[in-house]
């Protein structure tokens, strides 16, 4: 099975920072990588697929990046409803695993 | 718009079967190339994918859980369900129905219930 690591594992920011959260596979995965958003008591919610691609209705501040074992997601300026924990997770082979997680806290 | 909803026993005895059950509603759980999934969270810990079926009946399940683990689907009432053996403490999770789909080659969870939780306790 394919596991993914992402780092941090919790970050803290301030409303305006630039964030990037790093995802790593254990062997390549190609673009086959998602990202999702989750809030407190919420479902995940797709963000990035094909480790590039914005999810209808995401907003454009939100962009992914990476191929093979080394993916980026990265916030370009925070907004408050941003703080959340974020997965990523590979749809190259099944299972289809998450890391670990994310979480983005308010500084 | 197509919307997911887990429904099913809040508590489980231990060594007893968890049995869940998805409807889909707003739209035909047949339309469209859909895998219709199971995924797990325990409280403050991360997402662990159960398995799929497809509305053929074709399933794949996680290895880890795959001895214990039974996914179907019923077309006519729009619903698909899990039935999960042998319960533990361990199994205590929020439970989650996605649907996978995707574009090309590339293939994501892009709809989700709300997700219910399970308590395995005596």
């Amino acid at each position: 099975d394919i596991q993914m690591t992402q780092s941090p594992s919790s970050l803290s920011a301030s409303v305006g920072d630039r964030v990037t959260i790093t995802c790593r596979a254990s062997q390549s995965i190609s673009s086959y990588l998602n990202w999702y958003q989750q809030k407190p008591g919420k479902a995940p919610k797709l963000l990035i697929y094909a480790a590039s691609s914005l999810q209808s209705g995401v907003p454009s501040r939100f962009s992914g990046s990476g191929s093979g074992t080394d993916f980026t997601l990265t916030i370009s300026s925070l907004q408050p409803e941003d703080f959340a924990t974020y997965y990523c997770q590979q749809s190259y082979s099944t299972p289809p695993a998450f890391g670990q997680g994310t979480r983005l806290e308010i500084k | 718009q197509v919307q997911l909803q887990e429904s099913g026993p809040g508590l489980v005895k231990p060594s007893q079967t968890l049995s869940l059950t998805c409807t889909v509603s707003g739209g035909s759980i047949s339309s469209g190339s859909y895998y219709w999934s199971w995924i797990r969270q325990p409280a403050g810990k991360g997402l662990e994918w159960i398995g799929r079926i497809y509305t053929s009946g074709s399933t794949n399940y996680n290895p880890s859980l795959k001895s214990r683990v039974t996914i179907s689907v019923d077309t006519s009432k729009n619903q698909f369900s899990l039935k999960l053996s042998s319960v533990t403490a361990a199994d205590t999770a929020v439970y989650y129905c996605a649907r996978w789909g995707g574009i090309s080659s590339y293939w994501y969870f892009d709809l989700w219930g709300r997700g219910t939780l399970v308590t395995v306790s005596s």
